[in-house]
């Protein structure tokens, strides 16, 4: 069965830090994986997605993301963080075969100012 | 670009009534999913859909059924509201393709059950 874990329900970080947000997952055949965005009032948007290409995953408004088997990790990281990317953040995996995606429980990012 | 939408953004209903919540996308994708959304839970699966009147329980399908005559829309029904239904509820539809293909949003529908 596949299941995702976000360490930090809440992530504070100064505006122009390293912004790090953690997605562990479980699944018993290679997975694909997401990180989706939920800004105020809105539905969620896809930042990225990997799906067994290129272990490093670039998505929009500077995020990335790396994929590592040894560790069943896919953390979602920005190298200077900007006002505007306050919101909230989940991770998702699914598996081949399987057209259901599972989320973690998300993770709120605040930037100070 | 996919659009998915959802008739209402806000719906406050009364216990016990009957809740229809609609959703609509226009990318001809197969798939359709209904989730809902609880601060603390993330997103958890109420249903989906993978084919006109084709259905299939997720997570959490209790209290809830589904509705999906035409291709495009994918209908979330609460038979009889109660409070513990009051929540934000997504849809989404997704092309199929072996797992890897995203989930598209609507912008959801905030329900209160009172």
């Amino acid at each position: 069965a596949q299941s995702v874990t976000q360490l930090g329900s809440h992530v504070s970080v100064s505006e122009g830090a390293l912004v790090l947000l953690r997605c562990n997952y479980s699944s018993s055949v290679p997975p694909y994986l997401f990180w989706y965005v939920q800004y105020p009032n809105q539905g969620l948007q896809l930042l990225l997605k990997y799906t067994s290409a290129a272990t490093l995953v670039k998505g929009i408004n500077g995020f990335e993301a790396e994929f590592k088997k040894s560790e069943t990790s896919f953390h979602l990281t920005k190298p200077s963080a900007h006002m505007s990317d306050a919101a909230e953040y989940f991770c998702a995996v699914s598996e081949s075969g399987n057209e259901k995606l599972t989320f973690g429980t998300g993770t709120r990012l605040t930037i100070i100012p | 670009d996919v659009k998915v939408t959802q008739s209402s953004r806000y719906l406050v209903k009364r216990t016990g009534e009957k809740v229809f919540l609609e959703c609509v996308q226009d990318m001809d994708h197969e798939n359709m999913f209904w989730y809902r959304q609880d601060p603390g839970l993330g997103l958890r699966l109420i249903y989906f859909s993978y084919d006109v009147k084709m259905k299939e329980k997720g997570d959490i399908p209790e209290g809830y059924s589904v509705s999906r005559e035409k291709k495009e829309r994918f209908s979330l029904i609460l038979e009889s509201a109660s409070t513990n239904q009051t929540s934000m509820y997504l849809c989404a539809s997704r092309a199929p393709g072996q797992g890897g293909s995203p989930l598209h949003f609507g912008n959801g529908t905030r329900l209160t059950v009172t």
